[in-house]
């Protein structure tokens, strides 16, 4: 089974500074994806950004990019230009080749100070 | 394009009663998934369907928990009968198709209480 882990259960920054969030995960699969979900206050999860494992390259949207560690298996979050309406929880989620379920962490809170 | 709907969106009952929730998923999209969060944790999956057929219902607590997808697109998930640590929120989310990238688009919710 696998297992994800996020080991920050909550950051806080101030507007326009960078923050990473980090996510470990286990897994003997060798072709899954990696994704990050925000769910802010109203509860509606939205995707961030997702990752394939077999893409060396890492995976960028706009202000939001990861660092994929596959050795590792370490898959980070960094925000950049953080805005206020980033703050929210942030989920590290997994899933096997396919359409499987998604495996969640525990979430890091985020708040992004005026 | 509208979204995952799910109803009720609050449910307040006691323990030992029997509770439903309503999903109707993205139009076109086979792969319909029920998770349960409970407050402080990540989502957990309880269910998943392809079309109308069952592909991982493993984390399902069959002996009070029951689900349904009719003709592939509504879903209803039951418990029956509610306990205490049933309390949480009840998340639907669909997905077009069993092929990757797997993008998971998510309903609101339901706040489940048990009193």
């Amino acid at each position: 089974a696998q297992t994800v882990t996020q080991s920050q259960p909550e950051m806080s920054v101030q507007e326009a500074e960078t923050v990473t969030l980090s996510c470990t995960y286990d897994t003997s699969e060798n072709n899954y994806y990696l994704f990050w979900y925000k769910q802010p206050p109203s509860r509606q999860m939205i995707l961030v950004i997702r990752q394939e494992a077999y893409k060396q390259q890492n995976a960028t949207e706009n202000r939001f990019s990861v660092n994929f560690q596959k050795a590792a298996k370490s898959f980070s979050l960094k925000i950049s230009d953080s805005q206020l309406g980033d703050t929210a929880m942030y989920f590290c989620a997994f899933s096997g080749g396919g359409a499987d379920g998604l495996t969640f962490g525990k979430g890091t809170h985020l708040i992004i100070q005026p | 394009e509208a979204g995952v709907a799910q109803s009720p969106r609050y449910k307040i009952i006691e323990k030992r009663q029997s509770v439903a929730f309503w999903c109707n998923p993205i139009s076109g999209h086979a792969t319909l998934y029920w998770y349960q969060q409970i407050l402080g944790q990540g989502p957990k999956l309880l269910i998943q369907f392809q079309n109308n057929g069952v592909v991982d219902d493993s984390q399902l607590p069959k002996d009070r928990f029951s689900a349904e997808r009719l003709k592939g697109v509504d879903s209803t998930l039951k418990i029956q009968p509610a306990k205490l640590e049933d309390s949480a929120v009840y998340l639907c989310a669909s997905s077009f198709g069993p092929g990757p990238p797997n993008e998971q688009f998510f309903g609101p919710g339901t706040r489940l209480t048990v009193l």
